[in-house]
Order: structure tokens, then sequence, then C-alpha cells
């Protein structure tokens, strides 16, 4: 299985942007990387996901190395709301489908 | 539309009862999945439904973990003979199909006390 690397923990600025970094080292060429993140006391809430190439939607954009080794995950304009556990995931193909291994995730606080 | 939901959403037990935790899946999602979060830990996979089949189970525990979903659609968790180290908090996820995007409910707190 490939693993994922986060910092524990990082902080940020209220309007800054977040960069959230990640390696996966491991990975192999058809596993995707999957971000998500958990505020206190909710489900995991899906944010972006790719492959080899740059990702955008409304709430992140996710950048992947050329060597697909590491990646990060920006937030453009960090709020105090996003303050959470931001999970960088490899999704591992298995028995038709895909079983998602979390690590520890980095705790984001965003401060006034 | 409407998201995972999982019932209830705190249970406490003594130290030998027997739980049922259940989980209602997005409508049409095929895959079902269920992962236990410990606290201050990432969730950690459990089983995996593809309807009605049961197709991973490697993560449960012990042989007292027992997932079922017999109509495809909302499936139950059931802890027996309750230990204290299955406190945690059990999350539901389900996705259109196992390749796609799990989306997840809100979780289960279990106290076994």
């Amino acid at each position: 299985d490939a693993k994922t690397t986060q910092p524990t923990s990082m902080d940020c600025a209220e309007g800054r942007a977040a960069n959230l970094p990640c390696n996966h080292s491991t990975i192999s060429g058809n596993e995707y990387v999957y971000w998500y993140r958990q505020i206190h006391s909710q489900g995991p809430q899906y944010i972006i996901h790719g492959l080899k190439n740059n990702e955008t939607n409304e709430m992140a954009s996710l950048i992947i190395t050329e060597d697909r080794k590491s990646s990060t995950l920006i937030l453009p304009h960090a709020t105090l709301r996003d303050t959470a556990v931001y999970y960088c995931i490899v999704r591992v193909e298995n028995t038709g489908g895909f079983k998602t291994i979390f690590g520890a995730g980095t705790r984001l606080f965003v401060k006034a | 539309g409407a998201g995972v939901s999982q019932s209830p959403r705190y249970k406490v037990a003594k130290r030998g009862q027997d739980v049922a935790l259940r989980c209602d899946p997005i409508s049409g999602h095929v895959s079902l999945f269920w992962y236990q979060q410990a606290l201050g830990q990432g969730p950690e996979f459990l089983t995996y439904f593809q309807n009605e089949a049961q197709l991973d189970k490697s993560g449960l525990p012990s042989d007292r973990f027992f997932a079922e979903r017999p109509e495809g659609s909302v499936s139950t968790l059931k802890i027996q003979r309750t230990q204290q180290e299955d406190s945690a908090v059990y999350l539901c996820a389900s996705s259109l199909r196992g390749r796609d995007t799990q989306y997840f409910g809100p979780g289960t707190r279990l106290t076994v006390l």
C-alpha cells in the first residue's frame, strides 16, 4: 500500500493561502491522490483528487509534482472555518473497489 | 440532495452489551464502506460492500464485529459483547461505484463503559 507523510500541524493566517504538503514516494502509476478534511465532530469531507495533472475546484487546488512523489493542497484564501484535520490519501485498489487508507493527517489552524 | 446518514449519533453501552449501528447511504450508491476512528487518529478501514455483497472485511478487528447490507442499501454494523477498546467513532461512507469518490456520514460515537 502506498503511504503518505504529512506534517502533524500547520498554522495559517486568515485570508492567506494555506499550502499543505504531502509525500507519497511509493505511489503507483494508476493510484490517485485524494484530499479530505475533517472538522471536529464531523465525518471526513471530500475536497479534491488528481492523478498527475494539477486540479482546481471551488474549494481548493491540487498541485502534483511531475514524478508524482509529492503533492500540495492549496486553500487560496483560508478562513477560520477551514480549521480542520486534512488527510492526504492514496487510493489502493482492492477487490473491485478501493479502500481508503488514512494517515494521521495535518491539523491546520487558521488564525485571525 | 441528502447525504449519508448514520444513527444513532451517540451510543453508550455497558461492557458486554451488543450494539447495532445503522448507515443510510446516498440513494443509488452501489458501494458502502465502514471505518473506525479512535480519538486523535485517522479513520481505519473495516469493511466494504458492493450492493449486498461484502467484498472485503479484512479490517474487522475481531469476530465480534459483523456487518450486513441485505438489500444493497441500508447497512448495519453490529458489535457483540462490546469491550472498552471498541470505543470509537464509526464512520460510514458510500460511493456511486467502488472506484468513485467516497462521501462520509457524520459518524456514530460509541462509548463503552
